[in-house]
């Protein structure tokens, strides 16, 4: 089966760098997409094919993947920012499989 | 502007059937892919079922395949999940979310608001 891996849990200050992984074999073959949910709300996509932002999302939200790792860059983090934030890939065995989710906490 | 709004969740016993809605607007419905996802209440999300835009596709989570059928009807711009031998793991709410392709192209960039389904005896 194909298994996302994600930190429970990554706390940042304000102003400081959130990077967020999601880890499986070769996962930089493959195009990965997160997901920002708050409570009490839907998910919202805030990166999609690896790298490329919505319109509407901050440039303050970044993606890269290689290897074995990718991972969710958030620059310049502010409160708002605060979420469970998930990975999202395609793969032929499970179709679409999300990784655990990554509560995001700014201190 | 787009507006998913799921409808048809519920308490419902094991082993019974539901079905849930998902009325779509402000965008051409027949023209995406479209899929449904679940979370059940303090866990991560899990995929449930995708569709093509035109229903000749339709893709299943090994979860609830051959129980789930996901159907669409493009007249109705309205998107189904007919789910039957409801068991208390399939508690969760549904999500149904818009795919930015005609065929999937596994995005899910808009998403409804979500309906409760509640499998208790």
């Amino acid at each position: 089966s194909y298994v996302l891996t994600q930190p429970p849990s990554v706390s940042v200050a304000p102003g400081q760098t959130a990077r967020i992984t999601c880890g499986e074999n070769n996962i930089g073959s493959k195009s990965v997409n997160w997901y920002q949910q708050k409570p009490g709300q839907a998910p919202v996509v805030v990166v999609y094919d690896d790298n490329d932002r919505p319109s509407g999302i901050p440039e303050r939200f970044s993606g890269s993947n290689s290897g074995n790792t990718a991972t969710l860059t958030i620059s310049r983090v502010e409160a708002g920012d605060e979420a469970d934030y998930y990975c999202q890939v395609w793969d032929s065995s499970v179709d679409v499989v999300f990784g655990g989710g990554t509560k995001l906490t700014v201190l | 502007q787009v507006q998913l709004v799921e409808s048809g969740g519920g308490v419902v016993q094991p082993g019974r059937s539901l079905r849930l809605s998902c009325a779509a607007s402000g965008f051409s419905f027949r023209s995406h892919a479209m899929h449904w996802v679940r979370q059940a209440p303090g866990k991560g999300l899990e995929w449930v079922a995708a569709i093509s835009f035109d229903g000749s596709e339709k893709y299943h989570a090994d979860s609830v395949k051959g129980r789930f059928t996901i159907s669409r009807d493009n007249s109705k711009y309205t998107l189904y999940l007919e789910m039957t031998s409801l068991r208390a793991e399939d508690t969760a709410v549904y999500y149904c979310a818009r795919d930015p392709n005609t065929v999937t192209a596994w995005i899910l960039d808009y998403w409804g608001q979500g309906t409760l389904v509640t499998v208790s005896s």
